[in-house]
Parts: C-alpha cells; sequence; structure tokens
C-alpha cells in the first residue's frame, strides 16, 4: 500500500510560474525525499529532509515538512519547461527499514 | 563515475515464461534494491540486499526472487510471469546500509504478453 499521497495528482503552469506539490503520509518517518522521473524512466533524487528539520532548500527547490501534520511540500520557484515531469514524494519509515515508500506522484507540465 | 546501470533496457515475454534482470551500482556502493512501478503508480519496494544477505522484502509472492554477487551487483527473476507483472523494473544503489540516499538506474521496461 502507497505511505504517501502527493496533490494535486497534476498541475499545469506558464514557464516562469512556481510550482507547489503537496505530500501527506501516514506514519511516523525517518526522513521524507522527494524524486522526479521523467517519462517513465529513472529516478532522479531532489533533496532529503530529515524528521527533526522543517525546511531545506535547494537551488529552486524549497521542502518543507510538518511532522505534526505528516504532511510535506515541494516548491520549484521560476519554473523552466525543462522541470516538466512527475514529482514522488518518499518516505523512509522509523523503525531500521531502509526502503522508500512512494507515493503515486504529482506530474507537473510547464508550458513555454 | 558511471551511475547505477540496468539490462535489458526493454523485454518482451509471455505468460508463463521466467525473466532475468540485471542491475550493476554505482562504484564503491554497496546495498541495492528492487522497485517494480505499474504505469501511472508510484514505484513499490521488492528486495533490498546488502554485503550479499537479503535485508528486505515487499509484499510480492515468492515467484520474485533475487541476490547479490561478490561484486555487489544483482539480479531480480521473476518465474511464471502474469501479464499484472508488466511494469518498470527500477534498480537503486547506496553506499552502505543506514545511508539514505539512493540512486536509480534507468529501469527495465518489462511487457508480459
Amino acid at each position: 500500500s502507497q505511505q504517501g499521497e502527493e496533490d494535486p495528482q497534476a498541475l499545469s503552469i506558464q514557464e516562469g510560474e512556481n510550482a507547489t506539490m503537496n505530500c501527506s503520509y501516514k506514519t511516523s518517518i525517518n526522513n521524507l525525499q522527494w524524486y522526479r522521473q521523467n517519462s517513465g524512466r529513472g529516478l532522479v533524487h531532489l533533496i532529503l529532509i530529515r524528521s527533526n528539520e522543517r525546511e531545506k532548500h535547494s537551488g529552486r527547490l524549497r521542502v518543507t515538512l510538518d511532522t505534526s501534520k505528516k504532511s510535506s511540500s515541494l516548491l520549484i520557484t521560476a519554473s523552466r519547461a525543462a522541470d516538466t515531469a512527475s514529482y514522488f514524494c518518499a518516505t523512509v519509515l522509523q523503525g531500521g527499514s531502509e526502503k522508500l515508500v512512494f507515493g503515486k506522484g504529482t506530474k507537473l507540465t510547464v508550458n513555454p | 563515475d558511471a551511475g547505477v546501470t540496468q539490462s535489458p533496457t526493454h523485454l518482451i515475454k509471455t505468460r508463463g515464461q521466467h525473466v532475468t534482470l540485471r542491475c550493476s551500482p554505482i562504484s564503491g556502493h554497496k546495498s541495492v534494491s528492487w522497485y517494480q512501478q505499474v504505469l501511472g503508480q508510484g514505484p513499490q519496494f521488492i528486495f533490498q540486499y546488502y554485503e550479499k544477505e537479503e535485508r528486505g522484502r515487499g509484499n510480492f509472492p515468492d515467484r520474485f526472487s533475487a541476490r547479490q554477487f561478490p561484486n555487489y551487483s544483482s539480479e531480480l527473476n521473476v518465474n511464471a510471469l502474469l501479464l499484472g507483472d508488466s511494469a518498470l523494473y527500477l534498480c537503486a544503489s547506496s553506499l552502505a546500509w543506514g545511508t539514505d540516499t539512493q540512486y536509480f538506474g534507468p529501469g527495465t521496461r518489462l511487457t508480459v504478453l
């Protein structure tokens, strides 16, 4: 079963706009990670945020984590056509398991 | 440095056949994980191996098996293929047990007819 649920399922914006994707999860986590996938190929790791962190930045990416609400958001600023992809959140659960538990993803389309 | 490599890229099989998928981790990485991604869904965890030992198994039938070799490469085997096994199979490697970031290969697209 899926741990995380991304929202929205699909998002279409214009180049230069900001894109915000949300992820909710069900059980306590060690960390939460965001991945990008282009055209059904391999996943690219974007950013990791640990359960004791609230916000992280990497270039045009900003991730927040609210463990009380069991939710995270990914903000992509000044989007580009090359950002068009599916974005997944994945959690590593507390308890020693190393596996990533993925949501269903948000499909982002950035129109030039 | 080369990333995670997987072979073959695409594969077409018929129901009841057997398939072997291969993965080479990033040089120096000792942990390999396998995921299945059905169209329109997120990846689902199948197996994780570290130092040639199975460290985790997802909710998949016994038709799925895997192993890790002394050079840390890995094979995923699926017996008695079903139509529902059609998916993208992803391999990921990480430096060691307990490290956070998993690096994914491009995947093997399996079609079962």
